[in-house]
């Protein structure tokens, strides 16, 4: 069935560095592909979306893209804060939502 | 705009008892789903509703049901409770079915379920 993997966590990094984290997709059809990020205490907060091959999201610095040849759609941030902590979830949807394991990223000062 | 509510935020529950969690969408959405989250298996599908209708089921015990309501509200009940099902149960709405092609989910907040 629809799965997606990513990094296995935690990440730590201090401000302003670059962030990367890594997801890969398994779909039989078409799938729209998001990131989610969930900060202590709350639920799932969208951060970006991309419908389709080679469509780019991008919101508060973050970006990722979707690349149909490598099923990947990896987040990227130039330069990360310490509100940036939290656990980043990558999901696909086809005929549901499935979810990534999440990765939880530390930005230390 | 009054983002997704569920009541309540925190539960706790002995083993063999049942549960009732509420969740009311965003005003407008008519589809509603519900995810179990715990450390170990992290996020994991349990039912989506779309109009009243069931519409997709995770893979979960016949102890896991729900339901939606005509105003699009929707319940999620839990019988005989087993040490396992304590988690932070997650509801999401979105405006159309979860086959809508780029139509995001929309998160509550949680409730969270402990089961001693």
């Amino acid at each position: 069935g629809d799965s997606v993997t990513q990094m296995e966590g935690p990440v730590t990094l201090s401000e302003e560095a670059f962030l990367t984290i890594n997801c890969t997709y398994t779909a039989t059809g078409y799938p729209s592909l998001f990131w989610y990020v969930q900060y202590p205490g709350e639920g799932l907060q969208l951060l970006l979306k991309a419908t389709k091959a080679d469509d780019k999201g991008s919101n508060k610095g973050f970006e990722a893209t979707y690349r149909k040849e490598t099923t990947s759609f990896h987040l990227e941030k130039g330069s990360v804060q310490v509100s940036d902590s939290a656990v980043y979830f990558c999901a696909l949807k086809w005929d549901d939502m499935r979810f990534g394991a999440g990765t939880r990223l530390t930005v230390k000062p | 705009k009054a983002g997704v509510t569920q009541t309540p935020r925190y539960l706790i529950k002995t083993r063999g008892q049942q549960v009732t969690l509420s969740c009311s969408p965003i005003s407008g959405h008519r589809s509603v789903s519900w995810y179990q989250q715990t450390p170990g298996q992290g996020l994991q599908f349990l039912f989506e509703y779309f109009s009243e209708t069931q519409r997709n089921k995770g893979n979960f015990p016949g102890r896991f049901s729900g339901r939606q309501f005509s105003n699009s509200r929707s319940e999620m009940n839990v019988s005989t409770l087993e040490l396992g099902d304590s988690a932070l149960y997650l509801c999401a709405s979105s405006p159309g079915t979860a086959g809508l092609m780029g139509s995001p989910l929309h998160f509550g907040n949680g409730t969270r379920l402990t089961v001693t």
